[in-house]
């Protein structure tokens, strides 16, 4: 079956970088993209960017003002999410999303079992 | 951005009641628009897509509607497991937006 499988949770402290892999199984790698969407504690879901896993583009939210790099190593099957200069406010739950179109609608399915990065000094 | 708005935020409920949530939209998106269900400490899960298409697998008590800007999620006849929250999202647009949750616990 389609799966992501994300890495294990991380303790940083404010001005660090994290790096989440997210690694998929069970489809064409290439075939779809994938978002990065992030939960804060009591926070709506926040999307993050997306990378074209076929030829490596990528789009990122101008909220988070060039601090996250989306990369692929598609001999591993793995997508990489870099947060750098991390704040406390990053505090989060962060989940890979498998993305594909329905009836002209872009729709996440499946998503990784997410990780939870802490900022704290 | 376009900002997406969930009423409730939550909701209390018996097993077999007729549940309707709704999602508005800050400007029109057409029909991009999908529904999540999430269960604590578990990644969310697509139940609705482009505003009323089932995902596979989902049972047939789901239910979608709406275009524009309103949208809503049925529950037909709440089931011990439909206890969850339940989210919106719009993919007409980058950013794309997601709803606060509707919480629906059990009454």
């Amino acid at each position: 079956q389609v799966q992501l499988v994300q890495s294990g949770a991380e303790v940083k402290k404010p001005g660090a970088s994290v790096k989440i892999s997210c690694k998929a199984s069970g489809y064409i790698f290439s075939a779809n993209a994938i978002h990065w969407v992030r939960q804060a504690p009591g926070q709506r879901f926040e999307w993050m960017g997306w990378i074209n896993v076929g030829n490596g583009n990528t789009k990122y939210s101008e909220n988070l003002q060039g601090r996250v790099t989306i990369t692929r190593d598609t001999s591993a099957s793995t997508v990489y999410m870099e947060v750098s200069s991390l704040r406390p406010e990053d505090t989060a739950v962060y989940y890979c999303a498998r993305a594909y179109m329905v009836r002209g609608s872009e729709v996440f399915d499946p998503w990784g079992q997410g990780t939870l990065v802490t900022v704290s000094s | 951005d376009i900002q997406m708005t969930q009423s409730p935020s939550s909701l209390s409920a018996s097993v077999g009641d007729r549940v309707i949530i709704t999602c508005r939209a800050s400007q029109t998106i057409s029909r991009h628009l999908n529904w999540y269900q999430q269960k604590p400490r578990k990644a969310p899960e697509l139940l609705i897509s482009a505003a009323s298409s089932l995902q596979s697998g989902v049972p047939s008590r789901f239910s979608g509607g709406g275009s524009g800007t309103e949208f809503t999620l049925t529950i037909s006849s709440l089931q011990p497991e439909d206890f969850a929250t339940y989210y919106c999202q719009q993919s007409y647009s980058a950013p794309w937006t997601f709803g606060q949750g509707t919480r629906l616990e059990i009454k």
